[in-house]
C-alpha cells in the first residue's frame, strides 16, 4: 500500500501569511496527488487535482506543486475562510486510495 | 443540481448491520465510478469502497474486505453499502463521492454527500 505522510499535523498563522503543507508518498505517484479543503461539519472539497491542477472556481490564492514522492500546497496569502483540515491524496494505484493524516489550519 | 444524498445511517450493535444508500442526481449516474470515504469522530479521511460505472469492478479497503460490499442500481441512481458484522471502529461519518473521471477509477473525488452517520455501540 502506498502510504502519504502529510505534515505538519496542524498549524496556526496570521490572516495574509503564506502557509505551506507538504505530502509525501511511500513510493513514486507521478503527479497522482489531490488535496482537499474540509471545514467542520462538511464534506471535503477537491481544491486541486494532478498535484497542481486549480478546480475551477477555487481561489488562485490556492496552489500545489510536486512529482514523484514529495508534494507542496501552498496558501499564498491566508484568508480568514481558509480556516480548515486540508487532506492530500494518492490515486497511483487501488486498492486503496489513501488520504494523508491532515492538517489543520488555524488563525493565529 | 448536481447532487449526492446519503441515508440509511444510525446507532447499531457490535455484530449487526447496516445498508447506506447514496442517491445521486444532476448527471448520468452510471458513467461514473463511485466511492465511500468515512471519518471517525476526530480523524482523517479513511477511503472504504469503489465500484465501477458498470458495477462490474469493485475494490475494498483491507478493514472492511469480507464485511462490507459495495453496490450500484444505475436504473435507480443508486449507491449502497451493505455493512455486516460491525464493530466499533466502524463508527464514523459515511460519504459518498464521485470519481471525477467518469469511468476512470483512478481520480480525485470531484463530488462527495453531505455524509451519513454510523454508530456501533451497545
Amino acid at each position: 500500500d502506498i502510504q502519504m505522510t502529510q505534515s505538519p499535523s496542524s498549524l496556526s498563522a496570521s490572516v495574509g501569511d503564506r502557509v505551506t503543507i507538504t505530502c509525501q508518498a511511500s513510493q513514486d505517484i507521478s503527479n497522482y496527488l489531490n488535496w482537499y479543503q474540509q471545514k467542520p461539519g462538511k464534506a471535503p472539497k477537491l481544491l486541486i487535482s494532478d498535484a497542481s491542477n486549480l478546480e475551477t472556481g477555487v481561489p488562485s490564492r490556492f496552489s500545489g506543486s510536486g512529482s514523484g514522492t514529495d508534494f507542496t500546497f501552498t496558501i499564498t496569502s491566508l484568508q480568514p475562510e481558509d480556516i480548515a483540515t486540508y487532506y492530500c491524496q494518492q490515486y497511483d494505484n487501488l486498492p486503496p486510495l489513501t488520504f494523508g493524516g491532515g492538517t489543520k489550519v488555524e488563525i493565529k | 443540481e448536481v447532487q449526492l444524498l446519503e441515508s440509511g445511517g444510525g446507532l447499531v450493535q457490535p455484530g449487526g448491520s447496516l445498508r447506506l444508500s447514496c442517491a445521486a442526481s444532476g448527471f448520468t449516474f452510471s458513467s461514473y465510478a463511485m466511492s465511500w470515504v468515512r471519518q471517525a469522530p476526530g480523524k482523517g479521511l479513511e477511503w472504504v469502497s469503489a465500484i465501477s460505472g458498470s458495477g462490474g469492478s469493485t475494490y475494498y479497503a483491507d478493514s472492511v474486505k469480507g464485511r462490507f460490499t459495495i453496490s450500484r442500481d444505475n436504473s435507480k441512481n443508486t449507491l449502497y453499502l451493505q455493512m455486516n458484522s460491525l464493530r466499533a471502529e466502524d463508527t464514523a461519518v459515511y460519504y459518498c463521492a464521485r470519481h471525477g473521471g467518469g469511468y476512470q477509477l483512478l481520480d480525485a473525488f470531484d463530488m462527495w454527500g453531505q455524509g451519513t452517520m454510523v454508530t456501533v455501540s451497545s
